[in-house]
């Protein structure tokens, strides 16, 4: 079985500075691993993904991750924040083996200030 | 391409009455997901169908339920409607193997019971 925990449900960060969302799993086989933003009133939209192939994820709008297998972590950073970042993230995990489906975090909100 | 694609983006509903949601998968993705997000619940599970036949279901009493159509098309039907009910539900579509692909989101449909 699966699970994932995003520690923190909010975050703020001022504008420029670094940003970092937080993603730990819990998987019974090698995962899959997924991040997505959500903004007000939209669906979800997938940012980057990981499936077993480089450790470093690069996504859209200058996000990346890197997997970590021995801390089973997957945290999201940014080097710099745009207002624009603004939104609600959110890790999801699947397994590589069987019919499974994603199974999501609680979602952290970033905040950005000017 | 298409992408997923939710009917009706807004719903408002008395209480006891039947709401139907409909979603349309991107074609060539046979699994559909249903999810509800309501405010501050995050994204909470319902119904994942595959194939015509519901594959898993989430914790929601059976008054939420749904069907898949040979077009791969679904529709969630919730009977009885409460005023807890009213969120945001969001509809996802994926290629039934190799969950490395992950889902690809619709804009959701808000429901509002009153």
């Amino acid at each position: 079985a699966q699970s994932v925990t995003q520690l923190g449900s909010h975050v703020s960060v001022s504008e420029g500075a670094l940003v970092l969302l937080r993603c730990n799993y819990s998987s019974s086989v090698p995962p899959y691993l997924f991040w997505y933003v959500q903004y007000p009133n939209q669906g979800l939209q997938l940012l980057l993904k990981y499936t077993s192939a480089a450790t470093l994820v690069k996504g859209i709008n200058g996000f990346e991750a890197e997997f970590k297998k021995s801390e089973t972590s997957f945290h999201l950073t940014k080097p710099s924040a745009h207002m624009s970042d603004a939104a609600e993230y959110f890790c999801a995990v699947s397994g590589d083996t069987g019919f499974q489906k994603l199974v999501f975090g609680t979602g952290t909100r970033l905040l950005v200030s000017p | 391409e298409a992408g997923v694609t939710q009917s009706p983006t807004h719903l408002i509903k008395t209480r006891g009455q039947q709401a139907t949601l409909r979603c349309s998968p991107i074609s060539g993705h046979t699994s559909v997901y249903w999810y509800q997000q309501a405010l501050g619940l995050g994204l909470q599970f319902l119904l994942w169908y595959d194939e015509g036949e519901e594959r898993n279901r989430g914790n929601f009493p059976p008054r939420f339920s749904g069907r898949q159509f040979p077009n791969y098309s679904s529709e969630l039907n919730v009977n009885a409607l409460e005023l807890e009910d009213s969120a945001l539900y969001l509809c996802a579509s994926s290629l039934a193997i190799g969950q490395g692909y992950g889902y690809t989101f619709g804009s959701g449909t808000r429901l509002t019971v009153v």
